[in-house]
Parts: structure tokens; C-alpha cells; sequence
């Protein structure tokens, strides 16, 4: 049974860089057909997707976040990773990970997910 | 970009049946995916393709698309259904994923 399990720092400081790491277990991320994604959720609010990366490093990102947002694989690992710099308290979020199936254009459903991990920005 | 309305709060008794909506131009163009997403809990995939449930979904689930409006029904519904429901869509004109607010479904 496929697992994601998201890992990372839970307390940022506004400008500097959420580094989060999705960790996948039970399935290969190499050679997958599966594209692997980033969704965040702010307290008390709704989903927002970050972005997605199949095995190859191919990506397709949220316009509003893009400018500040890489996603990258290891496969070597079994992991694939968020980076998002210049945080600000409006980063504050639940960042889940979960896999993702592609379509004949893009990106279909998001199963499964990870727990999600809370990250927190104040100074 | 493509946007996705979907009702703040829909209200049920147990036993009937719950429907929830997702607005968007010409919605039934594409394909609709529902999750259902617990307190403290990540979301769970629930429907797919506009109306195919996931292996462990029960038959109560289901899902239609047309025009301007996609639907989550949920025939029967138990307590144990009160979760806050998102759907979600591929935005093919601008490469990236749409989800709705989300609906509160509460059972009485």
C-alpha cells in the first residue's frame, strides 16, 4: 500500500525558505507514470495546490506561487521536495503531499495523501 | 483562471440524502474529482471522473456533471459522513489544478 509522509521544520521566520520533503514508501517513484504533488491548506481554510513533478522533473506549478516555489525529485531516495522562499505569516499551512494521476493534459485526482505537516511562519 | 464555486454549508438529517454543488463555466467539459476531508485528517479521494468511486467508498457516494454544475450526492447519510467536501478539476487552458472552497456538510 503506497504511503507518503511529509517531514520538514515546523517554525520558519518570515523571508526565509520552506524546505519540505515527501518521503514515498511501498511504490517506486522512478520510471512511475504517477505525477507526485504539493497542496497546503491555511488554518481554518481550504486547499491550494503548490505544484506537481513526475519522475523525470517535469513540473507544472501554481501561477501565484510560482515565482517562489521549486519542486524537485530523488529518485534515488523515493522522495521528491518543496522549496518555497520569501515566507511571509501568509505561508502558514497544513503542506500535505500526495500522488497524482496524470491525464492526456495534465494532472487528474490526488490519491493517495500524506498526513500533512504544519508549518508555521512568525518572527 | 477557472474557478470553482461550491455552497459554504450544507445542512442533512441522517437518512436523506445530501447533495453538493461545484459551479463553474461549462464544468461538464471536464473531469470532476471529490475529496472528503475529516477534522484534523488529510483528504480522501471519494469521487473521480465525475462519477467513479475509489475501491472502499461506499455506493452511498456519487457524482454527476453538466453545464455549469457538478454534484456530490450522498444517498443515506450517517453521522459519520460530516466532513468538509472539496472538488477539484484540471485547468487545461492554463496547466494548473483547481480546487473549490469547500462545503461544510454538517448532519442534524
Amino acid at each position: 500500500q503506497l504511503q507518503l509522509q511529509e517531514s520538514g521544520p515546523g517554525l520558519l521566520k518570515p523571508s526565509e525558505t520552506l524546505s519540505l520533503t515527501c518521503t514515498v514508501s511501498g511504490g517506486s517513484i522512478s520510471g512511475s507514470t504517477y505525477y507526485w504533488g504539493w497542496i497546503r491548506q491555511p488554518p481554518g481554510k481550504g486547499l491550494e495546490w503548490i505544484g506537481t513533478i513526475d519522475y523525470s522533473g517535469s513540473t507544472y506549478y501554481n501561477p501565484s506561487l510560482k515565482s517562489r516555489v521549486t519542486i524537485s525529485v530523488d529518485t534515488s531516495n523515493n522522495q521528491f521536495s518543496l522549496n518555497l522562499n520569501s515566507v511571509t505569516a501568509a505561508d502558514t499551512a497544513v503542506y500535505f503531499c500526495a500522488r497524482a494521476l496524470p491525464s492526456a493534459t495534465g494532472i487528474n485526482w490526488f490519491d493517495p495523501w500524506g498526513k500533512g505537516t504544519l508549518v508555521t511562519v512568525s518572527s | 483562471s477557472f474557478v470553482l464555486t461550491q455552497p459554504p454549508s450544507v445542512s442533512v438529517v441522517p437518512g436523506n440524502t445530501a447533495r453538493i454543488t461545484c459551479g463553474g463555466n461549462n464544468i461538464g467539459s471536464k473531469s470532476v474529482h471529490w475529496y472528503q476531508q475529516k477534522p484534523g485528517q488529510a483528504p480522501v479521494l471519494v469521487i473521480y471522473y465525475d462519477n467513479d468511486r475509489p475501491s472502499g467508498i461506499p455506493e452511498r457516494f456519487s457524482g454527476s456533471n453538466s453545464g455549469n454544475t457538478a454534484t456530490l450526492t450522498i444517498s443515506r447519510v450517517e453521522a459519520g459522513d460530516e466532513a468538509d467536501y472539496y472538488c477539484q478539476v484540471w485547468d487545461s487552458s492554463n496547466y494548473h489544478v483547481v480546487f473549490g472552497g469547500g462545503t461544510k456538510l454538517t448532519v442534524l
